[in-house]
Parts: C-alpha cells; structure tokens; sequence
C-alpha cells in the first residue's frame, strides 16, 4: 500500500484480556516506531526497531507491555492483562532511513484506538 | 529530563484570523519538527529545521525557531477551516526517540 496501516483501528477490551495491535509499514522502510497517545495529548515513543531488532523498548510502560517485528517489516504491539489506563490510541511510524529520525519523516498510520473497559 | 512545552492548548478563532502558537524546550535541540494531527488520523509533517535562527514557510505558514535552539513559534496568517487540526512540536536530541509536546488544539470557525 502507499502508507502506513494499521489493524484494527478500534478494539474495545475487557480488563485482563490480552491484545494484538497490528502496523504495517511502508514497504522497505528500515525503521519503524510505535507511539501511545492518551486523549488530549501527543504521542509518546514506546519502543523503536531497525528492521527487525528492537533498538530501544525504554519506553514501554511495563513488561505487560510486548513488541516485535520478526522479519523486519510488519510489528505487533502486544498488550497482556490490559488495564484500564492501557487505554489510548496506538500510532505507529515508519521511516525510510535507519537513523536521523529527527532530521526526516516519519510517516504514521491511523492509529488503533484501545478502549479498556 | 527534557521538558516540552506548547502554548496555547487550545485556541478557536474565525477564518481569516492570524494567531501564532509556541513551543519551548528546556534543552537545546538537534533539530525540531513541527506536525499536524487530524482526528482519527496519523501526525503530518510540516517541516523541520535543524539550525538556530531559521525562518521558514510553508504557504500561510511562517515557522521561526530561536538563535539558542530551544524555542519556536509558528504563526498562520488568514487561517482557513482546513487548518483545523492538532499542532504538535517534536524534538528531538540524537538518540532513538523523537519527544512530542502536548500540542495546541486550533479550531477554526468558518
């Protein structure tokens, strides 16, 4: 496809459940980045890979929290006995270079709104 | 720890109106972007600029960012509904991370 997407785009769990948030990039792109962005706010940097090796998980909020992108292209955020403060929306970025990422474009998909109840 | 600060959060004016909006660092940037969010969309680049001083625009756009690389402010002349949107300052000082501001909210009232 010609940008980022992502699945699905809305997910209502409840509390305890596990979830799987899918992003697919934009083909060849080396890096990818997932973000949190909890209502009225900006997006906060989870965790950033380069094709597939996770570089930095410093943002990952607890080891409830999972990522991976096994052939360093499509990424799966995980998220076990989600909580209600779990809930956000989930962006995802890709970029076509392997560093520099304040210097180019991240290209986000939609997002996955998570609902917790 | 980096702090990250934009002003106004909010702000609603009719169309046709000029306003500018701010975003400040407590810590010098390797470069700073500005976005812009829709609803249920994904941040869009605006632009980036990586040197102090700089003045740049983007149609209606005029973007300006600080000698000391800590400040900037991006200013919308004649604004239209179309630039309703959420106006996000990104910094980012070399590593992995890029650090978001919580943005400023502008709604413009046809």
């Amino acid at each position: 496809g010609a940008g980022v997407s992502q699945s699905p785009r809305y997910k209502v769990a409840k509390r305890g459940q596990d979830v799987a948030l899918r992003c697919d990039p934009i083909s060849g792109h080396v890096s990818l980045f997932w973000y949190q962005q909890a209502l009225g706010q900006g997006p906060e940097f989870l965790t950033y890979f380069q094709n597939e090796a996770q570089l930095d998980k410093s943002g990952l909020p607890s080891d409830r929290f999972f990522a991976e992108r096994p052939e360093g292209s499509v990424s799966t955020l995980k998220i076990q006995r989600t909580q209600q403060e779990d809930s956000a929306v989930y962006l995802c970025a890709s970029l076509n270079s392997g560093g520099g990422a304040g210097y180019n474009e991240q290209f986000f998909g939609p997002g996955t709104r998570l609902t917790v109840l | 720890t980096q702090l990250l600060e934009q002003s106004p959060q909010f702000l609603s004016i009719q169309e046709g109106e000029n306003l500018t909006v701010y975003c400040n660092s407590s810590s010098v940037f390797s470069s700073l972007q500005w976005y812009r969010q829709e609803p249920g969309e994904g941040p869009v680049l605006l632009v980036t600029v990586v040197t102090g001083g700089e003045v740049k625009k983007l149609k209606r756009l005029t973007f300006q960012f600080g000698d000391a690389r800590k400040d900037s402010s991006l200013h919308i002349t004649a604004a239209q509904p179309g630039d309703t949107g959420l106006y996000l300052c990104v910094f980012w000082a070399g590593s992995y991370q890029l650090t978001f501001g919580k943005g400023t909210k502008l709604s413009v009232i046809p």
